[in-house]
């Protein structure tokens, strides 16, 4: 079967660190993305890992794990405009994309 | 401009009145896939497309209908529209699917069905 789980809301303060888990068991591997999605938006792309490890990308890395099936986006120096929802999703075997729930991020002032 | 459009952005219809909603991407990208979006589900793809005349279901595809007749274009079809169908559904592009390939996603559509 498939399936990826994130918390499902979280909340931090403006300037802080934020670390977004997300674990997942797909029948097939391919990659895994993290889209940001403000309210009313469509999602954009943030980070893709394939091998295990860190990517860094200016305020935001992402972490992937294949052997324990997990990964976490961080964002540093949090800021207002941060307030979004965070989805993780696996690029499947096939062709077809799985994306988790989403993570509802809060930053507070 | 690069995008994906969508449309109609706001629709509210009945059930069983049939339906389309119009996708369209200006990137030549080969990939595009249609996905609905639900409070505490997140998104669950319909149905996808490698290419032209080449598409599949994903997860959820009971009630939709698509095409692929050009690369562009990738209409999603509701042939008789019930409430469960009632959702913010996305079309998205990419050059591939699956590994490796950033979606670019339209701006979405909300769909009421009453």
């Amino acid at each position: 079967g498939q399936n990826i789980d994130q918390p499902t809301e979280m909340t931090a303060t403006e300037g802080a660190i934020v670390q977004i888990n997300c674990t997942y068991q797909t029948s097939g591997f391919n990659g895994l993305f993290w889209y940001q999605q403000h309210a009313g938006e469509a999602p954009t792309f943030l980070s893709y890992n394939v091998l295990d490890g860190l990517e860094e990308k200016g305020r935001f890395s992402s972490f992937l794990s294949r052997s324990k099936g997990y990964s976490y986006l961080l964002l540093k120096e949090l800021q207002m405009k941060d307030s979004a929802s965070y989805l993780c999703a696996v690029g499947d075997y096939g062709q077809n994309f799985v994306f988790g729930p989403g993570t509802r991020l809060s930053v507070l002032p | 401009e690069a995008q994906v459009t969508q449309n109609p952005r706001y629709l509210i219809t009945v059930t069983g009145k049939k339906l389309t909603v119009t996708c369209s991407q200006n990137m030549n990208h080969e990939y595009m896939s249609w996905y609905r979006q639900d409070p505490g589900l997140g998104l669950r793809q319909i149905y996808y497309s490698m290419n032209v005349e080449a598409t599949d279901k994903g997860d959820v595809p009971e009630g939709y209908k698509v095409s692929r007749k050009e690369k562009r274009n990738f209409p999603l079809i509701l042939e008789s529209p019930s409430p469960n169908q009632t959702s913010l559904y996305f079309c998205a592009s990419s050059l591939g699917g699956g590994g490796g390939e950033t979606q670019y996603f339209g701006p979405g559509t909300r769909l009421l069905v009453l």
